[in-house]
C-alpha cells in the first residue's frame, strides 16, 4: 500500500537530548512537510522541503533541524533548544501539480520526561 | 498573528442535525481553501477543497460555501451521523494548491445517537 510512515507512534526523551522522528513516503511525492499539533492550536509548519538535499523553514523552525537526502525520507530532529518539545507531530507529503493535496502520516507522539 | 479564524471550538449534534463550521480569512491572495477531518490519533485527511471562483462546492452531505467579499467560507455536514464524530480543520493556501497550507485552530465536532 502507498502511504507515509510515521515512527515510532510514541517517543519518550529526557530533557536535553536531541531526538529524531522518522517520516516515509513510497507515494513518490516530491514535496514533504512537517507539522507541529498542540491542543487547539491547529497544524503549525516547521519544514518543509520541495526537492531533494533543499528545504524551507516554516513558521516554528527554532530547535528543530531536518534534512532532505532521498526523495522518501524527511527526518526531523528536535534539538535540546527547543524549549517545549512534548507535542504531536505531522509529517505530510504532496505530488506535483496545483490540484494534489498533502497526505498525512498518523504522526508521532513526542513526550519530554 | 491568525491568518486563519476558525470557530467554534467545539460542536455538539444530534444525530440527522446539520454542523456547521465557520473560518474567517484576512488575506486576500489565499486562493485555496481545503477542509481537512482527523481522527484521534491519526492524520488529518483532506475532506472537500474550493476555489474563489465558486460559491459552493457539495460532495456527498459536506458542502462548503465559499463568500469572498466577507472573506470565509464554512463546512456543512447535513444528516450529521456518530461516525462524523472527528476534529475538523479548514486550510488556505497562494496559488491555487496545497503547496503551503495555513490551518484553523480546528473545531471538534461530536455527533450524539
Amino acid at each position: 500500500d502507498g502511504g507515509i510512515t510515521q515512527s515510532p507512534k510514541y517517543l519518550f526523551r529526557k530533557e536535553g537530548q536531541n531526538v529524531t522522528l522518522s517520516c516515509e513516503q513510497n507515494l513518490n511525492h516530491d514535496a514533504m512537510y512537517w507539522y507541529r499539533q498542540d491542543p487547539g492550536q491547529g497544524l503549525r509548519l516547521i519544514y518543509y522541503s520541495q526537492i531533494v538535499n533543499d528545504f524551507q523553514k516554516g513558521d516554528i523552525a527554532e530547535g528543530y533541524s531536518v534534512s532532505r537526502e532521498k526523495k522518501e525520507s524527511f527526518p526531523l530532529t528536535v534539538t535540546s533548544a527547543q524549549k517545549n518539545p512534548t507535542a504531536f507531530y505531522l509529517c505530510a507529503s504532496r505530488g506535483l501539480g496545483s490540484d494534489q493535496p498533502q497526505h498525512f502520516g498518523d504522526g508521532t507522539r513526542l513526550s519530554i520526561l | 498573528q491568525q491568518q486563519v479564524k476558525q470557530s467554534p471550538q467545539s460542536l455538539i449534534v444530534q444525530k440527522g442535525g446539520i454542523s456547521i463550521i465557520n473560518c474567517a480569512y484576512e488575506n486576500t491572495a489565499f486562493d485555496y481553501f481545503p477542509w481537512y477531518q482527523q481522527f484521534p490519533g491519526k492524520g488529518p485527511a483532506l475532506l472537500i477543497a474550493i476555489r474563489p471562483d465558486v460559491s459552493e462546492k457539495k460532495e456527498g452531505r459536506f458542502t462548503i460555501s465559499f463568500n469572498k467579499s466577507a472573506k470565509q467560507f464554512s463546512l456543512h455536514i447535513m444528516d450529521s451521523q456518530p461516525g462524523d464524530s472527528a476534529t475538523y480543520f479548514c486550510a488556505a493556501s497562494i496559488g491555487g494548491g496545497s503547496e503551503k497550507l495555513v490551518f484553523g485552530k480546528g473545531t471538534k465536532l461530536t455527533v450524539n445517537p
